[in-house]
């Protein structure tokens, strides 16, 4: 079945520096790929999403480029900011509408 | 703009009793979902709605039941509370095959 795997946190980084959170998927057929984002508290919010192989993602300094060849859309972002301390996951939309998550990577940035 | 509203935020329950957490969407979304989200599990699909009128198992389905009630209102009952189901709980909704969905706030469950 669909599956997406990311990184196990929890990550914690100092303001400013690079931040690569990564995650692989498994599916069938040709996938939607998405971050989503979770502030303490709160629901989750689309950070980024890319719908083809090549798609780069971009939302708020964070990118992911879709890797067919690779079945990765890892997270990246050049300089975090401790308002970016959230928990980060990395999901999939096959064709079945079963929306499909990994199991979160928990942030914290440091000032 | 409501999004997707859930019912209520937090609620105890003893074990055995039973709750309906209540969904809404205004964003006239085909597809509906319920998942659970636990320390260390990420977030796992308990039910989905698809379109009105249908229903699916996802991942985690027992000890639970859906009703899709209309278009705008996707329900999600526990007949008899355990403490396993403890969990925050989260709806949410989108719209053709590649779009994003929407969450909810989440429901905060603790089954004592």
């Amino acid at each position: 079945g669909d599956s997406v795997t990311q990184m196990e946190g929890p990550v914690t980084l100092s303001e400013e520096a690079f931040l690569t959170i990564n995650c692989t998927y498994t599916a069938t057929g040709y996938p939607s790929l998405f971050w989503y984002v979770q502030y303490p508290g709160e629901g989750l919010q689309l950070l980024l999403k890319a719908t083809k192989a090549d798609d780069k993602g971009s939302n708020k300094g964070f990118e992911a480029t879709y890797r067919k060849e690779t079945t990765s859309f890892h997270l990246e972002k050049g300089s975090v900011q401790v308002s970016d301390s959230a928990v980060y996951f990395c999901a999939l939309i096959p064709s079945n509408y079963k929306l499909t998550f990994g199991k979160g990577t928990l942030l914290t940035v440091n000032p | 703009n409501a999004g997707v509203t859930q019912t209520p935020k937090f609620q105890v329950l003893k074990t055995g009793q039973s709750m309906t957490l209540q969904c809404a969407q205004d964003m006239n979304h085909n597809s509906m979902y319920w998942y659970r989200q636990d320390p260390g599990m990420g977030l796992r699909l308990i039910y989905y709605s698809a379109s009105e009128g249908t229903t699916d198992k996802g991942e985690v389905p027992n000890g639970y039941n859906v009703s899709r009630l209309n278009k705008r209102e996707f329900s999600l009952r526990l007949e008899s509370a355990a403490p396993s189901q403890t969990s925050v709980y989260f709806c949410a909704s989108k719209e053709g095959s590649n779009t994003e969905a929407f969450f909810g706030q989440g429901t905060r469950l603790t089954v004592v």
